[in-house]
């Protein structure tokens, strides 16, 4: 089975910390992800990665900074935490569907709490 | 206006009915379509997707394409409790990018 993994299911941080959000798939997937979702807003994209090393930024980037040092691997990084950012987050991978396309593979999330 | 457009819910249904989700998109290239389930608590998991236009059937799931009225839906059968999750549309964009419709809440009532 295709398997992303996220370190922590729940995470409670005071405002102002740094926060490291870890993720790692085992189907040696090129392309990651790192969404937050929110009740109401649906999903949003923080920042991807298509390779080691590269990274894009996505539709909300303020506030995150990531990390792809191996492939298997992508960090998320709340360079100072704010309440703002309590959410729930998101990483996938993509896997190749047939035809061509491409489908997600997600993490079971981590709900984040900043106090 | 929105790449892709869903309506949130809540949908309560009693156990047994049909079910139907839908959403609409702007982008007439859109050829690859699917529909994630996320039960509470856990990431989304693909659930199904359909090339072009047409039907797709899948137990008690059927997923349906419409290219003409830029219209995607899911029909459930038989809805069970154990249905009861939320229906995320997703439709491939740009640059290997999936663009997400906000997902509806189904609740299966026994």
């Amino acid at each position: 089975d295709v398997k992303v993994t996220q370190s922590s299911r729940y995470l409670v941080k005071r405002t102002g910390e740094k926060v490291f959000l870890e993720c790692v798939q085992d189907m040696d997937h090129e392309n990651m992800f790192w969404y937050r979702q929110d009740p109401g807003l649906g999903l949003r994209l923080i920042y991807f990665s298509y390779d080691v090393k590269m990274k894009e930024k996505g539709d909300i980037p303020e506030g995150y900074s990531v990390s792809r040092e191996k492939k298997e691997r992508f960090s998320l990084i709340l360079e100072s935490a704010s309440t703002n950012q309590t959410s729930m987050y998101l990483c996938a991978s993509s896997a190749h569907l047939r035809g061509g396309y491409y489908g997600y593979t997600f993490g079971s999330g981590t709900r984040l709490t900043v106090v | 206006q929105k790449e892709v457009e869903q309506d949130p819910g809540p949908l309560s249904v009693p156990e047994g009915a049909i079910v139907s989700l839908n959403c609409t998109y702007s982008n007439s290239a859109f050829q690859y379509f699917m529909w994630y389930r996320q039960y509470s608590r856990k990431g989304p998991e693909l659930l199904m997707y359909t090339y072009s236009s047409g039907n797709k059937e899948d137990g008690r799931f059927t997923a349906q394409v419409d290219k003409s009225s830029k219209y995607i839906s899911l029909f459930i059968r038989d809805s069970q409790p154990s249905d009861s999750a939320t229906y995320l549309c997703a439709i491939p964009g740009n640059g290997n990018k999936l663009v997400f419709g906000a997902g509806t809440i189904l609740r299966v009532k026994s």
